[in-house]
């Protein structure tokens, strides 16, 4: 069964701190894997990840892949309150035909 | 860029009375589209995928006759929720699929959500 898995489940952090969230996956026929940060609706795109050590970088946030051990991290430097919300990791599955299958989320609180 | 949308965005309705959810490609034709549900704190959970022209094909565990998929047109997609009961309240999300076999960032375009709550 195709599996992905984020943690941790939940992070309280104060404004200015750094963070790390994690993704490991165990999935058949892998062909990337995506992240995206859901407010109160639909989740918005963050990075789609498909080669092994090439880092993906947008302003504050970064995300890299590691093919070899099964797992991803998405991490966010100098948190703002505005990055609250809920982080979730996915992986495309290529014998699907663009289905994807979603780790719980990481809910992520930064407080002021 | 491409956009879905979803109507209603909140319906509130009695138990055993059947809703129905549409999602909508706006600039774009969608060959699939997939319909997903989300409780809350928890993720998104795939239902079905809806393929334009033929019969939805369902995920494990996704009763077929309590969630009717139909994908008529290549721009509409319904989901409609029959005889709803408190458990099926939830936040139902579709996605619509722009260019079959493309990287999900440049083809895979999420509804904003249908918030369901059955009393």
């Amino acid at each position: 069964e195709d599996k992905v898995v984020q943690s941790p489940l939940s992070l309280v952090v104060h404004e200015g701190d750094t963070v790390t969230l994690n993704c490991s996956y165990e999935v058949t026929n892998f062909r990337s894997l995506l992240w995206y940060k859901q407010e109160k609706k639909a989740p918005t795109f963050l990075f789609m990840l498909t080669s092994s050590g090439i880092e993906k970088k947008s302003g504050r946030l970064s995300s890299i892949l590691d093919k070899k051990e099964l797992f991803s991290i998405l991490n966010i430097t100098a948190t703002q309150t505005g990055d609250s919300a809920v982080y979730l990791c996915a992986v495309d599955l290529e014998e699907y035909g663009n289905k994807l299958v979603f780790g719980a989320g990481t809910i992520l609180r930064v407080k002021s | 860029g491409a956009v879905v949308s979803q109507h209603p965005s909140w319906v509130i309705c009695k138990s055993g009375t059947s809703v129905k959810i549409e999602c909508r490609s706006l600039d774009f034709q969608a060959t699939t589209m997939f319909w997903y549900r989300q409780f809350p704190k928890q993720s998104l959970m795939l239902m079905a995928t809806s393929n334009e022209g033929s019969k939805a094909t369902y995920e494990q565990g996704v009763e077929k006759d309590k969630f009717l998929i139909n994908h008529a047109s290549l721009t509409l997609s319904t989901l409609t929720v029959t005889s709803a009961h408190p458990e099926d309240s939830s936040f139902y999300i579709c996605s619509a699929i722009r260019l079959a076999g493309g990287p999900p960032q440049e083809t895979q375009y999420f509804g904003p959500g249908t918030r369901l709550l059955v009393l």
